[in-house]
């Protein structure tokens, strides 16, 4: 499995900008990179996940280098609900361990009213 | 949004005796996970199940350990013989593909005395 760093915590201000970075520099040519959060008392959410292009949703933004070592979730305008640990994980979803999501310590992010 | 139902939403056991989780995914994915969470602790992978079996395992899924999809539409964990290391948080999740990303339910907390 590819192994990910990602800082033990953010802050950031309501209706501010967030970027969460996630190194993963072992990460393998075929590995998706997923963004999951887990509000509190809460199940693991799914954000977004890409390969190599950048990619958008409804919900975050999400940055990938070219060499794909790293990658950073943007989230563009913070609200008190995006407070949550921010999981980024490389998942070998076409492989043959589709499904097992290895889960770090994540980000903790703070928003500020 | 289609969500993935998990009942009990906290279950309390003595040691030694059996129990069920129960899961519901959404109704068209295929790819079927359990993973649990100990207090404190990060979310861990148990087993993957797709066509009828089971896909991949962890460490932690020993012999005291089951899962089934007995009517197409539940999914549930078995846990023969509790520990009271069993304690923690249980979230089933589901995919379509998991090319998609994967949709967690809220879990069931279970509680071993």
């Amino acid at each position: 499995d590819a192994k990910t760093t990602q800082p033990n915590s953010m802050e950031s201000n309501e209706e501010e900008p967030v970027h969460l970075p996630c190194n993963h520099s072992t990460i393998s040519g075929t590995d998706y990179i997923h963004w999951y959060r887990q509000l509190p008392s809460q199940g693991p959410e799914y954000v977004i996940h890409g390969l190599t292009s950048n990619v958008n949703n409804r919900m975050a933004s999400l940055a990938i280098a070219e060499d794909r070592k790293s990658s950073t979730l943007i989230l563009h305008r913070a609200t008190l609900r995006d407070a949550a640990v921010y999981y980024c994980i490389p998942d070998n979803a076409g492989g043959t361990s589709y499904g097992k999501l290895t889960f770090g310590q994540g980000t903790i992010l703070t928003v500020h009213p | 949004e289609p969500e993935v139902t998990q009942t009990p939403s906290h279950q309390v056991t003595q040691m030694g005796q059996e129990v069920i989780l129960r899961c519901v995914p959404i109704s068209n994915h295929l790819y079927f996970y359990w993973y649990r969470q100990i207090l404190g602790q990060k979310v861990e992978f148990l087993v993957s199940f797709y066509n009828n079996e089971i896909s991949e395992k962890s460490e932690i899924f020993d012999d005291q350990f089951s899962v089934e999809r007995p009517d197409g539409s539940n999914f549930t964990l078995k846990i023969r013989s509790t520990k009271l290391e069993d304690s923690a948080m249980y979230f089933c999740a589901s995919s379509r593909t998991p090319l998609y990303g994967y949709t967690f339910g809220s879990g069931t907390r279970l509680t071993v005395v």
